[in-house]
């Protein structure tokens, strides 16, 4: 079975350039969770998507993130513009349902450096 | 609110020695409990999860973990390590959707 897929899985840009996640959940799971990793922070909640809607998005940083997910199996994770401080590894998870019983299920994450 | 303690930022032990992690968490309602395991320039991979019933949970890779109420814990232990056991060990905790993970135990281990 295919699991949580993300792209890319490295990207490498100059400050100031709108970067741009993607992420393609499980099939047939309706909940979407976009994380941040550092070494600083550890891993951070970014927003929380349940059957396509925002339920949760007080992790994302500022107003240069935004998330959106047009369908079920595809969401995207927009940072405009990008500055050297948003450098981390970028995850995105899905589960079946959102009660906290059911784990979540990891992509391999997108790794990003702002330069 | 829920968070986690892991002891230890860094665990190292001998092949086929025992693998002992530390998980102490909080919370004010009764507790969904995961391990995951992380390895390099890859995603979160479940090991194991408490949710309801016996408490002491089996895992893959031979790996489980005991909850206890009283102390708050949810250590995870394996028999013996083996090589392909290094790497990054979180425990997390979560009542709803919002899942609160430790700051993470590295495990090395040594020929």
């Amino acid at each position: 079975d295919a699991g949580v897929i993300q792209s890319p899985r490295h990207e490498v840009t100059e400050m100031g350039q709108e970067v741009t996640l993607r992420c393609k959940p499980i099939s047939g799971h309706n909940s979407l969770f976009w994380y941040r990793q550092t070494m600083m922070r550890g891993l951070e909640l970014l927003i929380y998507f349940n059957n396509n809607v925002p339920i949760d998005d007080s992790g994302m940083p500022e107003d240069r993130f935004s998330a959106k997910m047009p369908n079920a199996s595809f969401s995207t994770l927009k940072i405009q513009p990008s500055e050297p401080r948003d450098s981390a590894v970028y995850f995105c998870a899905s589960s079946n349902g959102g009660a906290g019983n059911q784990p979540q299920h990891f992509g391999d994450g997108t790794r990003l450096s702002i330069l | 609110a829920q968070s986690v303690t892991q002891l230890g930022s860094h665990v190292s032990v001998s092949e086929g020695a025992l693998v002992l992690l530390r998980c102490n968490y909080s919370s004010s309602v009764p507790p969904y409990l995961f391990w995951y395991v992380q390895y390099p320039n890859q995603g979160l991979q479940l090991l194991l999860k408490y949710t309801t019933g016996a408490t002491l949970v089996k895992g893959i890779n031979g790996f489980e973990a005991e909850f206890k109420k009283s102390e708050t814990s949810f250590h995870l232990t394996k028999p013996s390590a083996h090589m392909s056991d290094a790497a990054e060990y979180f425990c997390a905790v979560s009542n709803d959707y919002k899942l609160s993970f430790g700051a993470g135990t590295t495990v090395t281990v040594r020929a």
